[in-house]
C-alpha cells in the first residue's frame, strides 16, 4: 500500500499569514493527487486535484504543486473561513490512501 | 444539483450487520465509479471500497475484505455498502462520493455492545 505522510499534523497561523503543508508518498506516484478540506461536523471537499489542479470556486489564494512523491498545498494568505482540517489523498494505486490529515488552528 | 444522501447508520452490537444506501441524484448515476470512505472518530480519512460503473468490478481496503460487500443499482441510482460482522473499530462515520469528487453528508455507525 502507498503511504502518504502529512507535515506538519498541526499548525496554528493567523488570518494573513502564507501556510504550506506537505504530503509525502512513500513510492512514486506520478501526480494522482488530491486535497481535501474538512471542517468539523463536515464532510470533505475536494480542492486540487491532480497535484496543481484547483477546482472551479476555490479560491486563487489555494494552490498545489508537486510530482512523484512530494507534493505541497499552499494558501497564499489565511483566510478566517480557511480553519479546517487539510488531507492529501492518492489515487495511483489500489488502495487508494489519505494522509493523516494537517489541522490548521488559530 | 449534485446531491448524494446516505442512510442505514446505526448503534449495533459487535457481530451483528448493517446496510448502507446512498441515493444519488443530479447526475448520470451509470456514467459514474462510486466510492466509500469511512472516518472514525476524531481520525483521518480511510477509503474503504469502490465500484464500477456497472458493478464489474469492486475492490476493498484490506481490513474489510471478505465482510464488507459493494453492490449498485443503476436503475435505483444507488450504491449500497454491505457490512457484516462488525466490530468496534468499524465505529465511524461512512461517506459515498462519486469518484472522491463529490461527497454525501454521511451515516454514522456504532458498534458497541
Amino acid at each position: 500500500d502507498i503511504q502518504l505522510t502529512q507535515s506538519p499534523s498541526s499548525l496554528s497561523a493567523s488570518v494573513g499569514d502564507r501556510v504550506t503543508i506537505t504530503c509525502r508518498a512513500s513510492q512514486d506516484i506520478r501526480n494522482d493527487l488530491a486535497w481535501y478540506q474538512q471542517k468539523p461536523g463536515k464532510a470533505p471537499e475536494r480542492l486540487i486535484y491532480a497535484a496543481s489542479t484547483l477546482l472551479s470556486g476555490v479560491p486563487s489564494r489555494f494552490s498545489g504543486s508537486g510530482y512523484g512523491t512530494e507534493f505541497t498545498l499552499t494558501i497564499s494568505s489565511l483566510q478566517p473561513e480557511d480553519f479546517a482540517t487539510y488531507s492529501c489523498l492518492q489515487w495511483n494505486s489500489y488502495p487508494r490512501t489519505f494522509g493523516q490529515g494537517t489541522k490548521v488552528e488559530v | 444539483e449534485v446531491q448524494l444522501v446516505e442512510s442505514g447508520g446505526d448503534l449495533v452490537q459487535p457481530g451483528e450487520s448493517l446496510r448502507l444506501s446512498c441515493v444519488v441524484s443530479g447526475f448520470t448515476f451509470s456514467d459514474f465509479w462510486m466510492d466509500w470512505v469511512r472516518q472514525a472518530p476524531g481520525e483521518g480519512l480511510e477509503w474503504v471500497a469502490n465500484i464500477n460503473q456497472d458493478g464489474s468490478k469492486k475492490y476493498y481496503v484490506d481490513s474489510v475484505k471478505g465482510r464488507f460487500t459493494v453492490s449498485r443499482d443503476n436503475a435505483k441510482n444507488s450504491v449500497y455498502l454491505q457490512i457484516n460482522s462488525l466490530r468496534a473499530e468499524d465505529t465511524a462515520v461512512y461517506y459515498c462520493s462519486r469518484q472522491l469528487e463529490v461527497w454525501g453528508q454521511g451515516t454514522r455507525v456504532t458498534v458497541s455492545s
